[in-house]
């Protein structure tokens, strides 16, 4: 029972242009989300996150939307660099869980020239 | 520097064997975390200590075991019992309120059973 989906396994964006990460859960009780970006043979890295009682986040040139009525949140990059070339995993929580994150399978960016 | 050291990096194993992975962390984090990855899959939570001397179960704990005697350490065994030990092991603490914190990550082990 996956709870966390990443229906694009990969995505291929030009240098400069605009990269959207889509993520959906199926779990209301979800309160809280991440993105995570990962390398290969490394650990995933912290990126962004956004509260349910919040829809939009802004860091820099990440940008994460939760449409709650959907049960979906996306990720933005503007505008996408070739070093952003990674794995993206969404992650969902519930508040007072211990922060035990639920994670989805992941998309893997490619930034091109 | 701040972080989290897991060892090995990469590790053979064959079948019928206990091995431990190493989890050490000096960012003075209370809690800490094991997750796996299998390809084409998320992360999956195993097990979780929040306090010295306490874990929980996660989604996947049987056929693994853990301790947490020191804050700084959250070594996990993969005991012969685990039926489909071959993955890439992720150890992690968290910073900030038990509820939001972010998870910092090591940099994994990879366990291959022959």
């Amino acid at each position: 029972d996956q709870q966390v989906k990443q229906n694009s396994p990969s995505l291929s964006v030009q240098e400069g242009r605009i990269s959207i990460l889509n993520c959906d859960y199926t779990n209301s009780m979800f309160d809280y989300f991440l993105w995570y970006k990962k390398y290969p043979a490394e650990g995933p890295t912290f990126l962004i996150s956004i509260s349910s009682i919040k829809d939009k986040n802004e860091d820099g040139r990440f940008t994460v939307f939760l449409n709650k009525s959907a049960k979906h949140l996306s990720l933005h990059i503007v505008p996408s660099q070739p070093g952003d070339s990674a794995v993206y995993f969404c992650a969902a929580t519930r508040t007072g869980t211990a922060s035990k994150l639920t994670f989805g399978t992941g998309t893997r960016l490619q930034v091109t020239l | 520097d701040g972080g989290i050291t897991q060892s090995p990096k990469y590790l053979f194993r064959k079948e019928g064997q206990n091995v431990t992975l190493s989890c050490e962390q000096n960012l003075n984090h209370d809690a800490m975390y094991w997750y796996r990855q299998d390809p084409g899959q998320g992360l999956r939570l195993i097990y979780y200590s929040q306090i010295v001397n306490d874990f929980q179960k996660g989604d996947i704990a049987e056929g693994y075991s853990v301790s947490r005697e020191k804050k700084e350490s959250f070594p996990l065994t993969v005991t012969s019992a685990q039926k489909n030990p071959t993955a890439f092991y992720l150890c992690a603490s968290r910073r900030g309120a038990p509820n939001t914190g972010e998870l910092f990550f090591g940099e994994g082990s990879r366990l291959t059973v022959l």
